[in-house]
């Protein structure tokens, strides 16, 4: 199966609506979990990232959870708006070789409907 | 702020030109990454180096190379194109830090949108 796995591919809210992106990951040693946000044209840039000795954290209207036991993390954007609309990518890392590497989700596309 | 610039945002090329592409970040990092990013297939690792001269292979590492001769240059290379190269690249880096890239935040490039015809 695939190191990261992310759900759902898309995604489509109201404007004001709350919206929930989930990923399971396999490297239990697994410590650091970002989540990027692609804005059309643009690179990936980290929004919010949470480190495996907290299981929650937030700033403003996006937060992160993650239950290590489950191996799984969730990003949470409440009060959706129409600029919040992006693909969103989860990481988590993954040995190859002698080195660990982050490793991503395919990725979901986020579509806010004013 | 840390930049990544990667040097071309749209290359058309011919099956079977060699390609080159560039990347340069400014803020000393250590570690520098190449990714493919496809339609569902999310961001995919071609090559990785933590280290100027250093370099490891990704997932994906079949019909490129790289080169890294100095620390704030990572240069993405197809030896031959073929059109199932066509894609969008990024260039990333990160500081050194343990799990080389694993353990912390990735500063991405704009992408580079090639076209192979």
């Amino acid at each position: 199966g695939e190191n990261v796995e992310q759900h759902p591919s898309t995604l489509s809210v109201q404007e004001g609506d709350s919206a929930v992106i989930k990923c399971t990951y396999s490297d239990s040693a697994s410590n650091y979990f970002p989540w990027y946000k692609q804005e059309l044209g643009k690179g990936p840039q980290l929004i919010i990232d949470i480190r495996s000795n907290v299981g929650e954290k937030k700033d403003q209207r996006i937060a992160v959870t993650l239950n290590k036991t489950a191996k799984h993390f969730s990003l949470h954007i409440t009060e959706t708006q129409p600029e919040d609309s992006a693909v969103y990518f989860c990481a988590a890392r993954k040995r190859t070789g002698g080195s660990y590497i982050p490793t991503f989700g395919r990725g979901t596309s986020l579509i806010v409907h004013p | 702020d840390v930049k990544v610039t990667q040097s071309s945002r749209y290359l058309v090329k011919r099956t079977g030109e060699k390609v080159f592409l560039e990347c340069v970040q400014d803020m000393d990092h250590e570690n520098m990454f190449w990714y493919r990013q496809d339609p569902g297939l999310g961001l995919r690792l071609i090559y990785f180096s933590y280290d100027v001269k250093m370099k490891e292979k990704g997932d994906i590492p079949e019909g490129y190379s790289v080169s890294r001769e100095k620390k704030e240059r990572f240069s993405l290379i197809l030896e031959s194109a073929s059109t199932n190269q066509t894609s969008m690249y990024l260039c990333a880096s990160s500081p050194e830090g343990q799990g080389r890239g694993a353990n912390e935040k990735l500063f991405f490039g704009s992408g580079t949108q090639l076209s192979v015809l």
